[in-house]
C-alpha cells in the first residue's frame, strides 16, 4: 500500500520558534510537495522538488524553506514560526509522466502561540 | 480574480439525487483537470482526472470539460450519504518547465437521507 508519512499529526510552537516537518514516501516518486490548508483558501503549494536536493518555489514560499537530501524524504521548514503560519500542512508526493495524481499524507496541524 | 474558483457551498441534496459541482479556472493553456475528494479530517484523494473536452465517465461520477468556456464540472449520480465531503478541482499550470496543480477552495457537499 502507498504512502505518504508525516512525522506529527499535531504540533503547537511557540512564535520564533523553528519549526521541521517531516515527510517520507515510499513509492521512489520523483515529485514532492508541501501546500497549506486554510479554511475559504484550500490548498496553496508553498514549496516543491523534481529531484534529490533541487527546490522551486511554490505560490507562498515566504517564511519557509525545504530541504531535500534524499528521494524519499521532503522537509519544511519554518525559520521563525509567526501565528500567521498556524495552518494544516499536507504533503504530497508524485511520478514523472503520471498523470499528475498526488499522494497526500495525512497533515500536520501546527499552531504557533 | 483567482486561478480556480468554485462555489464554497454547502450544496445539499437528497439520496438518490444527481450532485453537480462546478469549476471555472483563468488560464487557458492549462491541460490537465482533476477532482479531488476530501472527507473532514482526512487528505485529499484524487477521484476523476480529465484533459479532452466532453465527458468522462467513471462509475457513479462523470467529469465534464469545456476548455472554451474554461469550465469544468463533476457530477453524482445516485448519490449517497457516503459522498458527503468536500471536493477540490485542481488544474495544471505549467510553470518554467514543471507542472504543478492549482486547488480551487473547495465545494462541501451534504447528501442527506
Amino acid at each position: 500500500d502507498v504512502k505518504v508519512t508525516q512525522s506529527s499529526r499535531y504540533l503547537v510552537k511557540r512564535t520564533g520558534e523553528k519549526v521541521f516537518l517531516e515527510c517520507v514516501q515510499d513509492m521512489d516518486h520523483e515529485n514532492m510537495f508541501w501546500y497549506r490548508q486554510d479554511p475559504g483558501l484550500g490548498l496553496r503549494l508553498i514549496y516543491f522538488s523534481y529531484d534529490v536536493k533541487m527546490k522551486e518555489k511554490g505560490d507562498i514560499p515566504e517564511g519557509y524553506s525545504v530541504s531535500r537530501e534524499k528521494k524519499e524524504r521532503f522537509s519544511l521548514i519554518l525559520e521563525s514560526a509567526s501565528t500567521n503560519q498556524t495552518s494544516m500542512y499536507l504533503c504530497a508526493s508524485s511520478s514523472w509522466g503520471g498523470d499528475e495524481k498526488l499522494f497526500f499524507g495525512s497533515g500536520t496541524q501546527l499552531s504557533v502561540l | 480574480q483567482k486561478e480556480v474558483e468554485q462555489n464554497s457551498g454547502p450544496l445539499s441534496v437528497p439520496e438518490g439525487a444527481i450532485a453537480s459541482l462546478n469549476c471555472t479556472y483563468s488560464d487557458r493553456v492549462s491541460q490537465s483537470f482533476f477532482w479531488y475528494r476530501q472527507y473532514s479530517g482526512k487528505s485529499p484523494e484524487l477521484i476523476m482526472s480529465i484533459y479532452s473536452n466532453g465527458d468522462k465517465e467513471d462509475g457513479r461520477f462523470t467529469a465534464q470539460l469545456n476548455k472554451a468556456s474554461q469550465y469544468v464540472s463533476l457530477l453524482i449520480r445516485d448519490s449517497q450519504p457516503s459522498d458527503s465531503a468536500t471536493y477540490l478541482c485542481a488544474v495544471n499550470r505549467r510553470n518554467g518547465g514543471y507542472n504543478k496543480l492549482i486547488f480551487g477552495a473547495g465545494t462541501r457537499l451534504a447528501v442527506h437521507p
